[in-house]
C-alpha cells in the first residue's frame, strides 16, 4: 500500500551544522510533499512544501529537494540552532486522493 | 499560532466512555482533517470534511466518528473507548476546497488518556 518513510529516526548534529533529514515516498502518483516540525507538546506545524514539477524549493533557512526518479525527498536545514530540535514529518499528497500520508518522522537533536 | 483551536487540551476517561473533541478551524477554511498519533503509528489520517459533508476517510474505526457543523466547527465522537484509543487527536484545517495539495495547518492537539 501506500507508504512514507525516514530513513533515520533520530539526527543529532552539533549547533551551526547543516542538517539533511531524508524520507522516502512509493506512490508515484503524489504531486504534492509537505514537511512539518513538531515540537514536544504542540501540533505539527508547517515549514515547506513542493509540486512534483519541482526538484527544489528554498525558505528560510530551509532547502526542500524532491527527487522522483527514486521518489526522495530531503529537507535541508543550514546553520542548525537549538530551536529547531523537534520531530520532522515528511508528507507526501495529490492526484485524486485527498489526505495527506504522513511518514512516521525524525527527531532532530541539536546539540549546542 | 495556527489560528486552528481544540478542546479540551487533555482528556482522561475511563475504557468503554464517549468523549468528543472539538475543534475550529482558522478562520475562512472550509476543510478539517482529523489525525490520530499514536508513539507506535505516527500520524495516521481519520477523516476529512468539507463545508459539512464528508470528504475524505481514512484509518477511522467504527467505534468513531466526526462532523462539520455550519459554522465549520468540527467534533470528532470516540465511543466505546479501549486503552488504545489513548493518543494524541489533531485537527488541521486548509484554506480552500479540500484537494490534498492544499497546505494543512494543525491545532494544538487534545491528548486522551483512557484508563
Amino acid at each position: 500500500g501506500e507508504s512514507v518513510g525516514l530513513h533515520l529516526p533520530t539526527l543529532s548534529v552539533q549547533e551551526g551544522d547543516n542538517s539533511i533529514i531524508n524520507c522516502a515516498y512509493s506512490n508515484s502518483a503524489s504531486d504534492y510533499f509537505i514537511w512539518y516540525k513538531q515540537e514536544s507538546g504542540k501540533g505539527p506545524q508547517f515549514i515547506i512544501d513542493i509540486r512534483s514539477n519541482m526538484d527544489k524549493r528554498q525558505g528560510q533557512r530551509v532547502t526542500v529537494l524532491l527527487n522522483k526518479t527514486v521518489k526522495h525527498l530531503s529537507l535541508q536545514i543550514a546553520a542548525t540552532q537549538p530551536g529547531d530540535s523537534a520531530v520532522y514529518f515528511c508528507a507526501e499528497g495529490g492526484g485524486s486522493n485527498y489526505k495527506l500520508t504522513f511518514g512516521k518522522g525524525t527527531l532532530l537533536t541539536v546539540n549546542p | 499560532d495556527s489560528g486552528v483551536t481544540q478542546t479540551p487540551k487533555h482528556l482522561i476517561t475511563a475504557t468503554g466512555q464517549r468523549v468528543t473533541l472539538r475543534c475550529s478551524p482558522r478562520s475562512g477554511d472550509l476543510s478539517v482533517y482529523w489525525y490520530q498519533q499514536s508513539l507506535d503509528q505516527g500520524l495516521q489520517f481519520l477523516i476529512q470534511y468539507y463545508n459539512g459533508e464528508e470528504r475524505a476517510k481514512g484509518n477511522i474505526l467504527e467505534r468513531f466518528s466526526a462532523q462539520q457543523f455550519p459554522d465549520l466547527h468540527s467534533e470528532l465522537n470516540l465511543s466505546s473507548l479501549e486503552l488504545g484509543d489513548s493518543a494524541l487527536y489533531f485537527c488541521a484545517s486548509s484554506p480552500t476546497p479540500g484537494r490534498s495539495t492544499d497546505t494543512q495547518y494543525f491545532g494544538p492537539g487534545t491528548r486522551l488518556t483512557v484508563l
